[in-house]
């Protein structure tokens, strides 16, 4: 079974940039997240969709950053215009479904900004 | 208030020895999950074991088992046999049934030295 997989493993831009980020989750899972884990601390979710819906995007700062799942698959987190702070590793992860289950995560997209 | 914390900013443990890494959290819902995670070097997040609250009995996976105190609101991630292998990133997670959202710890650094 195939995993999480992200692109581009790693980004440097300048401040002020935009980038983008993919996932694909595994086969049939239904939610999926985007973390963002800050050197030294633990990940912080960002968003999470169950299917194409939105479940919480609660800390998700929206005045620069967006994200979509079209079609409950595939999911692509932007950030316009990036800053300073935004660097980061962002993961991927997706589960099949309840509280009780455990999240496959990708291995996360490593973010540079300049 | 934070909802799992992990008080060892870092541990280190003899080969073949065992090690516990602490973890608590804070939840006033009745169901929730407990999840131990490792993250090696690379970056990927590795699901270790889960733990229910409705669960009476500690979970094992292998070497890995979790000491369980539902009273005490600890979940402690006991490792048998450390191998130099489990040199990694720890991080204690929770998810709540009323909110579904997960939530890390800042996590532990675990060093094995031969």
């Amino acid at each position: 079974e195939a995993g999480v997989a992200q692109s581009p493993r790693y980004k440097i831009i300048e401040k002020r940039q935009s980038v983008a980020f993919w996932c694909n989750p595994i086969s049939g899972h239904a939610t999926l997240y985007w973390y963002q884990q800050i050197l030294g601390q633990g990940p912080k979710l960002l968003i999470q969709f169950q299917n194409n819906g939105v479940v919480d995007d609660s800390q998700l700062p929206k005045d620069r950053f967006s994200a979509e799942r079209l079609k409950g698959v595939d999911s692509t987190l932007k950030i316009q215009p990036a800053k300073l702070e935004d660097s980061a590793v962002y993961l991927c992860a997706s589960s099949s479904g309840g509280w009780n289950t455990e999240a496959f995560f990708g291995q996360g997209t490593r973010l540079t900004v300049v | 208030a934070q909802k799992i914390t992990q008080t060892q900013p870092g541990m280190f443990v003899q080969e073949k020895e065992a090690v516990t890494l602490d973890c608590t959290y804070d939840t006033s819902d009745q169901s929730y999950g407990l999840f131990w995670y490792k993250q090696p070097s690379s970056g990927e997040m590795i699901f270790l074991i889960y733990q229910g609250s409705y669960d009476e009995q500690n979970a094992t996976e292998g070497r890995y088992s979790l000491n369980f105190q539902k009273a005490r609101k600890s979940a402690n991630l006991v490792i048998s046999a450390s191998q130099l292998g489990d040199s990694a990133m720890y991080f204690c997670a929770m998810r709540e049934g009323g909110s579904y959202i997960p939530t890390f710890g800042r996590g532990t650094s675990l060093i094995v030295h031969p």
